[in-house]
Order: structure tokens, then C-alpha cells, then sequence
């Protein structure tokens, strides 16, 4: 199983800064299988970024996917007072699809 | 639209098996094109897929469920359906279902989601 590690575990800024999330994965992620999602309280997660940089139906071009391999980074470019939330990534080249746990983006 | 809903017992006692039901509106789940899954989030904590199947009932599931996991679709009805037997309170969690677009990967991201619904497992 192939394990995700975000970082840092909790992202406290302002809004207008830009935001740099980081997932690392234990083994290579297969064709850049990976995907971002925003989980606000009490909601279900919301698909942002799939094949590592392709954004979903809807999203916002302030949110941007990058990275290959082992490292992959979500930025948003400004964010917005709706932006603070929990952000997780997800591998899904291998069995089983695995998350990550989550980093924490905060308003400071 | 695309809406999915989830449903079930909200409380299910140990050792029992925990059903649920999602009911898609707004697309078929006889759609060619789309896999519908589970995955659950014990409370304040991280995500967890559990399975998901195809229109044909064609099934994935994570190995470290399988033994205890079972879902069907009902495509005359327009829901699948999730099975977990053997339940403790390790099981507790809030459970999504969701539909999976193709990806050119069996296991898939999720593009749609639930709302989902809690199931505590205590006696």
C-alpha cells in the first residue's frame, strides 16, 4: 500500500498569501494518479485537482496541481476567506487508493 | 444535477453488519461510464476507501476489507449498496458514497460525493 504523507500539518496565513501544500508518497504514483480535495466541517470532500494538475469542473484557476513521482504540491495563488479548510490528497495508480492525512490551512 | 444520497441505520451493535444504501439521481448507475464507491472517515480523522463497483457488478476493494465488504448495484433502481459485516467500534465512522469517472485507473478519484451519514457501532 502506498502511503501519503502531507505536509505541514497545519498551514496558518492570511488571506491574499499563497498557499503550498505538500503530499509525498511512499513508492511512485503510477501515470501521476493523484488527486487534491478541500474538506470543509460537516461537508464532503470537494474534488479539486485529478492527474496531478488537471482542475475539476468549477474549480477556481487560483488552486494549481504539480509534481511527479514521489512529490507532488497543491498551491492556491491568493487565497480567499472561503479557502481555509482541511486539504487531502489521494493516490489512485495502485490498489488499494490511499489519502493522505490531511494538512489544515488555517487563517492566521 | 447529480445527487446522491445515502442511507441506513445510523446505530448498528457489534458484530452485526452495517447496510447502506446510496441512491443516485440526475445519471443512471446503468451508465457505461462511471464506478460508484464507498469511503468512510471515522470522526476527525482521514479518509478510507472502501470499494467500489461497476454497472456490470464488476467490484474493487481494499484488501484490508474485502473479507468483511460486499456491494451491489441495483440499476433498475438507480442505487448500489454497501455491506459490512462483523462490524466493531473501529468501524465508526462517517460513510460517502460517490461516483468515480474514468480515470484509465481502476481505483479512481471521486468526482461527486454524498453528503454522507454517520453509523456509530456500539452496543
Amino acid at each position: 500500500e502506498i502511503v501519503l504523507t502531507q505536509s505541514p500539518g497545519t498551514l496558518s496565513l492570511s488571506p491574499g498569501e499563497r498557499a503550498t501544500l505538500s503530499c509525498r508518497t511512499s513508492q511512485s504514483v503510477t501515470s501521476s494518479y493523484l488527486a487534491w480535495y478541500q474538506q470543509k466541517p460537516g461537508q464532503a470532500p470537494r474534488l479539486l485537482i485529478y492527474g496531478a494538475s488537471s482542475r475539476a469542473t468549477g474549480i477556481p484557476d487560483r488552486f494549481s496541481g504539480s509534481g511527479s513521482g514521489t512529490d507532488f504540491t497543491l498551491t492556491i495563488s491568493r487565497l480567499e476567506p472561503e479557502d481555509f479548510a482541511v486539504y487531502y490528497c489521494q493516490q489512485y495508480g495502485s490498489s488499494p487508493g490511499t489519502f493522505g492525512q490531511g494538512t489544515r490551512l488555517e487563517i492566521k | 444535477q447529480l445527487q446522491l444520497q445515502e442511507s441506513g441505520p445510523g446505530l448498528v451493535k457489534p458484530s452485526e453488519t452495517l447496510s447502506l444504501t446510496c441512491a443516485v439521481s440526475g445519471v443512471s448507475t446503468s451508465s457505461s461510464t462511471y464506478y460508484w464507491g464507498w469511503i468512510r472517515q471515522p470522526p476527525g480523522e482521514g479518509l478510507e476507501w472502501i470499494g467500489s463497483i461497476y454497472y456490470s457488478g464488476s467490484t474493487y476493494y481494499n484488501p484490508s476489507l474485502k473479507s468483511r465488504v460486499t456491494i451491489s448495484v441495483d440499476t433498475s433502481k438507480s442505487q448500489f449498496s454497501l455491506k459490512l459485516s462483523s462490524v466493531t467500534a473501529a468501524d465508526t465512522a462517517i460513510y460517502y458514497c460517490a461516483r468515480k469517472p474514468p480515470s484509465g485507473s481502476f481505483y479512481g478519484y471521486f468526482d461527486y460525493w454524498g453528503q454522507g451519514t454517520l453509523v456509530t457501532v456500539s452496543s
